[in-house]
């Protein structure tokens, strides 16, 4: 059971936006930035968003992230299916003293 | 550009232990906290472990607590994973990743897998 909750899969059509949630509590996300990861099968994963909305170098702004309260959220528009991948959300918790990811949560590309 | 190399990983029996290593390079390795990172087969990520840069303070997961031990040496450039009392639930790819100065896993190994069975 994981600290921080995401949906276990979302689909959508190519071209067209999909929303990843990510729920946590008051001493992990309402109180730390929230990071996202891809992971492609049989790599690693990769930065996507880190300080809850902002973007590495390279990463095209089609993935942009949000924290509101407890939850925050992972948003891909004109999706490809090369953004076939697992998701996860990660931060840290303050009271655990411990880093913390959501389960992950599979994209398909229909 | 920064790599991160682990090694280490194989077959141990139960109770038994291990080291891992991960070797970085493109950084400058003392400045940054870095951590241990692990995926079970089939799994999601699960974080283990972290170091700061100096190495004077560690944190771990309650999973691994008093069984594993993190270090590293900057002199090196290199991270460690000291693994002790082994069990069947610690099989997983071990992931080294260099944590950003706000937040964020920023930089990934490719990972080295652990097995442990009899």
């Amino acid at each position: 059971q994981s600290v921080l909750t995401q949906p276990p899969s979302v689909s959508a059509a190519p071209g067209q936006k999909v929303t990843i949630s990510c729920s946590g509590s008051s001493s992990n996300i309402g109180n730390n930035y929230v990071s996202w990861y891809q992971q492609l099968p049989g790599t690693a994963p990769k930065l996507l968003i880190y300080d809850n909305n902002k973007r590495p170098s390279g990463i095209p702004d089609r993935f942009s992230g949000s924290k509101s309260g407890t939850s925050a959220t992972l948003g891909i528009t004109g999706l490809q299916t090369g953004d076939e991948a697992d998701y996860y959300c990660g931060t840290w918790d303050t009271s655990l003293s411990v880093g913390v990811f959501g389960g992950g949560t599979k994209l398909t590309v229909l | 550009e920064v790599q991160l190399l682990e090694s280490g990983g194989g077959l141990v029996q139960p109770g038994g232990s291990l080291r891992l290593s991960c070797a970085a390079s493109g950084l400058t390795f003392s400045t940054y906290a870095m951590s241990w990172v692990r995926q079970a087969p089939g799994k999601g990520l699960e974080w283990v472990s972290v170091i700061s840069g100096s190495g004077s303070r560690t944190y771990y997961a309650d999973s691994v607590k008093g069984r594993f031990t993190i270090s590293r040496d900057n002199s090196k450039n290199t991270l460690y994973l000291q693994m002790h009392s082994l069990r069947a639930e610690d099989t997983a790819v071990y992931h080294c990743a260099k944590d950003g100065k706000t937040s964020g896993w920023w930089d990934w190994g490719q990972g080295t897998l652990v097995t442990v069975s009899s």
